[in-house]
């Protein structure tokens, strides 16, 4: 199957700082990736719709200046939480969606778990 | 709301036992997914069941299928300790896939 990576897998920071988590889709390119955030013991609430080349698509009450999304290629899009409080702290998860079959299968990273102290 | 509603959010058996989680959601839709995801972990793909099918089996797992009343469920059967997880139906809406609330199972040895 395809392979979806997350980097870094956890990261502790300090409040007002910025953090950059990387989704990288290994053995596939993806036009569209999808950032995930979920809090213990909920569901994975969607955040926001990244497309190769273009504007990410923000769900509602997701804040598009605090959490830059970035996709500037066919495998990478990136995540910037910033100026993070202890509130951002979640489990992120990214998502790439391969194109090709008849399913547009979506592909799940590992996760990032962030904690802001 | 994005999510569907999945019942029981949690369940706790015995080894062996069967597990059945429900899930309910409220679009038309193509096809319905299941995935596992273990304590702190990423997403496992299950099974995919789509709209013109009832049931499917991919080993242990039984997944059935109601368009009309818009709901599935899965069924583990002969569960594991190692099948402690949280279950969660997916539907596709538009291009974004949305998550129902989960079932946090627990199977104890």
């Amino acid at each position: 199957g395809a392979v979806v990576s997350q980097h870094p897998s956890w990261v502790i920071c300090k409040s007002g700082t910025s953090v950059k988590i990387e989704c990288r889709s290994l053995d596939f390119q993806a036009t569209t990736m999808f950032w995930y955030r979920q809090f213990p013991k909920q569901s994975l609430m969607l955040m926001a719709t990244s497309n190769e080349g273009s504007k990410a698509t923000y769900e509602q009450g997701v804040e598009k200046d605090k959490f830059l999304i970035n996709h500037a290629s066919l495998t990478l899009s990136t995540l910037t939480v910033t100026s993070a409080h202890p509130e951002d702290s979640s489990f992120y998860i990214c998502s790439a969606r391969r194109t090709e079959g008849v399913y547009n299968e979506q592909f799940f990273g590992p996760g990032t778990r962030l904690t802001v102290l | 709301s994005q999510q569907g509603e999945e019942d029981p959010q949690a369940l706790s058996i015995q080894e062996g036992e069967n597990a059945t989680m429900n899930c309910s959601y409220k679009t038309s839709i193509n096809n319905l997914q299941w995935y596992r995801q273990n304590s702190g972990r990423g997403l496992v793909h299950l099974i995919l069941i789509r709209s013109n099918e009832r049931e499917k089996h991919s080993g242990r797992l039984r997944v059935t299928l109601d368009t009309s009343k818009k709901s599935s469920s899965l069924l583990i059967t002969a569960s594991r300790a190692a099948d402690t997880a949280s279950y969660f139906c997916a539907t596709r809406q538009g291009n974004k896939l949305v998550f129902g609330a989960g079932t946090i199972l627990r199977v104890k040895s």
